[in-house]
């Protein structure tokens, strides 16, 4: 089982749709989660952090459910410009810091 | 600020050739790390380097890879002898791991063709 695993899509969307993604991590130990959003041959680039409690940055919604090992993520009112590829990342101390890298969920909002 | 830079952006090398990659991290991370994204597929995690400690080597796949990085600063990725099959972007990433919660933040990416 991959440590960090993610439907790999595409998501194919209308512009103003919701979607969500989630992403399933196998390590309990883990203690850091985040987001990734990267643009086609574009490098990784951080989107948000995910904490506990959830949080939300605009149109964006990010959940962290420890119990069950899962983050999701919430994008409203998708725009064209969302287009790209989602990254979910997790942080395990234990290993030095190192982030794990989810495969990446595809989106791709159409007019 | 200045973020993470990497150069050159793209090299196209001869197959058996060796080639140096740089990275210059954001001033004041204590932590760089070195990845690889072959087209279409994920990031492959390489080495780690954070402080004064060992670097964590256990990504790099063959003796052909070695990296060196002088304090908290610069950092080179050298491929000896280079095989079509290390052509991919490589892209250095730093994070201050003086404070959570370690996001890290990744350079441009070198584009590395080997003919």
């Amino acid at each position: 089982r991959k440590e960090v695993e993610q439907d790999p899509g595409p998501f194919n969307v209308p512009e103003g749709a919701t979607v969500a993604f989630n992403c399933t991590y196998s390590n309990s130990a883990s203690q850091s989660f985040f987001w990734y959003r990267q643009d086609c041959r574009k490098e990784p680039k951080l989107l948000m952090s995910v904490y506990s409690s959830g949080n939300e940055d605009g149109r964006f919604t990010a959940q962290l459910n420890r119990a069950s090992q899962y983050i999701s993520l919430l994008i409203r009112d998708s725009k064209l410009s969302d287009s790209a590829t989602y990254l979910c990342v997790v942080n395990m101390y234990n290993a030095g810091n190192m982030l794990t890298f989810g495969g990446g969920t595809r989106l791709m909002v159409k007019p | 600020g200045a973020g993470v830079s990497q150069s050159p952006s793209n090299k196209v090398t001869e197959k058996g050739k060796d080639v140096e990659l740089r990275c210059d991290p954001i001033s004041g991370h204590t932590a760089l790390y070195w990845y690889r994204q072959r087209l279409g597929q994920g990031l492959e995690f390489l080495i780690y380097f954070q402080g004064n400690s060992a670097p964590d080597k256990s990504g790099l796949p063959s003796d052909r890879f070695s990296a060196e990085r002088t304090g908290e600063s610069v950092s080179t990725l050298t491929i000896q002898r280079t095989q079509q099959e290390d052509s991919a972007v490589y892209l250095c990433a730093s994070s201050n791991d003086r404070a959570l919660p370690y996001e890290q933040y990744f350079g441009p990416g070198t584009r590395l063709t080997v003919t």
